[in-house]
């Protein structure tokens, strides 16, 4: 199953709304994850199950989506979100990634 | 406190072999699957294997099948990925990654640190 994410690379202001979008070739429910990784950290796990917000996780990120199209969004863009942000599926093996999308600031 | 940490990353010559190790601690090991993706320089994620909590379900991308394999200790709570003929293109940051439980139809909850692998003559 492949995974394309848009845009791969996003200028946005602190304070805009974010909208990124994760299309699977094939359908795999709401089995989807939504990971932010900062340069030189691991990847940290933001929503789970196409929706599901981690604990821990600030309310301006949110998830939607099921079957093929999948949607992340970040509300009100804050200094801390500035990252790149990664789909994953683990419906089928191999539990391919997205190829990212690179959050910057404007 | 869920803690992973990966060691055994070297640079190495292509054709070379290697095993990296990852230390669990804060959960119970056993009871989880366990997985290790890796992340070339500059590059995007990309799973590379898998092992189900019995350790008897190991799926590998293509990319590394034949040559990789994973494998777990629980009396010594640690993940294993041991790499043979090594290439180029292995090199990379190799994370190990905690399943919610299993990992099909879940997600990666905790991950390490990483470890890096260079393949370079």
């Amino acid at each position: 199953i492949q995974l394309t994410q848009s845009p791969s690379f996003l200028s946005a202001s602190v304070g805009d709304r974010v909208t990124i979008t994760c299309r699977a070739s094939q359908g795999i429910s709401s089995y989807l994850a939504w990971y932010q990784q900062k340069p030189g950290k691991a990847p940290k796990v933001l929503i789970s199950a196409a929706s599901t917000l981690q604990s821990g996780v600030p309310s301006r990120f949110s998830g939607s989506g099921s079957g093929t199209d999948f949607t992340l969004t970040i509300s009100s863009l804050q200094p801390e979100d500035f990252a790149t942000y990664y789909c994953q599926q683990l419906t089928t093996y191999p539990f391919t990634f997205g190829g990212g999308t690179k959050v910057e600031i404007k | 406190e869920v803690q992973l940490v990966e060691s055994g990353g070297d640079w190495i010559q292509p054709g070379g072999s290697l095993r990296l190790s990852c230390a669990a601690s804060g959960f119970t090991f056993s009871g989880y699957a366990m997985a290790w993706v890796r992340q070339a320089p500059g590059k995007g994620l990309e799973w590379v294997s898998a092992i189900s909590i019995g350790g008897d379900t190991t799926p590998y991308a293509d990319s590394v099948k034949g040559r990789f394999t994973i494998s777990r200790d629980n009396s010594k709570n640690t993940l294993y990925l041991q790499m043979s003929s090594l290439r180029a293109e292995d090199t990379a940051v190799y994370f190990c990654a905690k399943c919610y439980t299993h990992c099909q139809n879940n997600y990666f909850d905790k991950w390490g640190q990483g470890t890096v692998v260079t393949v370079s003559s």
